[in-house]
């Protein structure tokens, strides 16, 4: 049971590149979350899905998109990635029922710097 | 919007030596509040969930309390190993799909 992991796991971007962060977990969970944390404005909803086939915007979601699927995988892209996007990204899943319904679950995180 | 402001920023203490982080919050129908521990370079980990004013939760040398407008986390005779930032975070009836997370307390506990 891997939980939830996140590829890749580092990553150096030029200004104007696009790029695919990839989520998975393997606890069957409906709810998926993308966020990213910089320092001093701690961790910031980007998107999340509460489902296979839907997404919604979050707090940051400008400049990036995302797809879910697949139940497991959650997906997001940078079309063409600017300096501000140089950050940290983590993803998180979680249940909607049992014994924690709330609780996420999070990523190893993906460090991205954009050049 | 939902609001959460965790202080101090940063704490250092002596092993043993007792203390408690804030995690005030401005919430429209509070849903849960929750506390996450983060190592560095690690993402971070779930401690507890709190739904209602006046609950409190345990696990080893931590307990974590909540009022209508804040919650602590208290740390009893820390070690060295509870070093980490630790993440407060919100959700509402509102917005009961997003969570609204503060900025952290660094903690380092010096032996």
């Amino acid at each position: 049971n891997a939980g939830v992991t996140q590829t890749p796991k580092f990553r150096v971007l030029k200004t104007g590149q696009s790029m695919t962060l990839l989520c998975a977990q393997d606890m069957n969970h409906e709810y998926m979350y993308w966020y990213r944390q910089d320092p001093g404005m701690g961790l910031r909803l980007i998107h999340y899905s509460v489902g296979e086939g839907t997404t919604a915007k979050g707090e940051v979601p400008d400049g990036y998109n995302v797809s879910r699927l697949k139940k497991q995988n959650f997906l997001l892209g940078l079309e063409s990635a600017v300096p501000s996007q140089t950050s940290v990204y983590f993803c998180a899943s979680r249940a909607t029922s049992g014994r924690a319904p709330d609780t996420q679950y999070f990523g190893p995180g993906t460090r991205l710097t954009v050049l | 919007e939902d609001q959460v402001t965790q202080s101090p920023e940063a704490l250092r203490l002596q092993e043993g030596e007792s203390s408690s982080l804030n995690c005030s919050y401005t919430v429209s129908g509070l849903r849960g509040l929750f506390w996450y521990r983060q190592d560095p370079g690690k993402g971070p980990e779930f401690l507890f969930t709190l739904y209602s004013a006046g609950e409190e939760k345990e696990k080893e040398r931590l307990k974590a309390t909540l009022t209508k407008k804040e919650s602590f986390l208290h740390i009893t005779a820390p070690k060295p190993e509870d070093s980490a930032t630790y993440l407060c975070a919100v959700t509402s009836f509102n917005t009961g799909n997003q969570f609204y997370f503060g900025t952290g307390t660094s903690l380092t506990v010096i032996p």
